[in-house]
């Protein structure tokens, strides 16, 4: 099957720096891929939807300042977590669409101390 | 607002067992719906079902969805301890496929 990679996949940083999460798609084009968050004990929340060459669409509640998404290219998406917080701590996960399937990265731990 | 409900949260059997988890769902534009297995890292795939009555298997895993009635359920016989992990299921609609999960299924198969 396709294959997703996200890096680092574990990051601890201070309180009020920024950190940038990288989900690539490794054998495929993806034109749409998508950032969930999963804290401890709870599923995936899907934060946005980030697109190829536009912008990205984020979901009620999800701060886009906060959380910036660049689709550079149809293989690599980043997520910037902008001065972040301990309560920024979190599972982060993307995955990648194909026609028929999502593909999953292996997620990234962030802990803000 | 899509939702997707699991039951139930969390399951214990032992080896040997069958176990049956259960998806229910409320999304416009229903296109598919999908089971993952997760255990310490991301989800990983399962399952897509996009047509009533099919049941789609996998060794000791089945699954079959009613988009009559708005769900679906997961089989897993003779379950093994291997099987212990939280299983997701999550419904995709809309143009862009967006996933919306249910809270999952902790199933904790014993020796």
């Amino acid at each position: 099957g396709a294959v997703v990679s996200q890096h680092p996949s574990r990051v601890i940083c201070k309180s009020g720096t920024s950190v940038k999460i990288e989900c690539r798609s490794l054998d495929f084009q993806a034109t749409t891929m998508f950032w969930y968050r999963q804290f401890p004990k709870q599923s995936l929340m899907l934060m946005a939807t980030s697109n190829e060459g536009s912008k990205a669409t984020y979901e009620q509640g999800v701060e886009k300042d906060k959380f910036l998404i660049n689709h550079a290219s149809l293989t690599l998406s980043t997520l910037t977590v902008t001065s972040a917080h301990p309560e920024d701590s979190s599972f982060y996960i993307c995955s990648a669409r194909t026609d028929t399937e999502q593909y999953f990265g292996p997620g990234t731990r962030l802990t803000v101390t | 607002e899509d939702k997707v409900v699991q039951s139930p949260l969390s399951l214990v059997v032992h080896e040997g067992d069958t176990v049956t988890l259960n998806c229910s769902y409320e999304v416009t534009n229903f296109r598919s719906l999908l089971w993952y297995k997760q255990e310490k890292k991301a989800p990983t795939f399962l399952f897509m079902l996009t047509s009533s009555g099919i049941e789609k298997k996998s060794g000791r895993l089945s699954s079959i969805l009613d988009k009559k009635e708005l769900f679906s359920i997961l089989n897993i016989t003779a379950t093994q301890t291997g099987d212990s992990a939280i299983y997701l299921c999550a419904v995709g609609g809309g143009s862009n496929y967006k996933l919306t999960f249910g809270k999952g299924t902790l199933l904790t198969v014993n020796p």
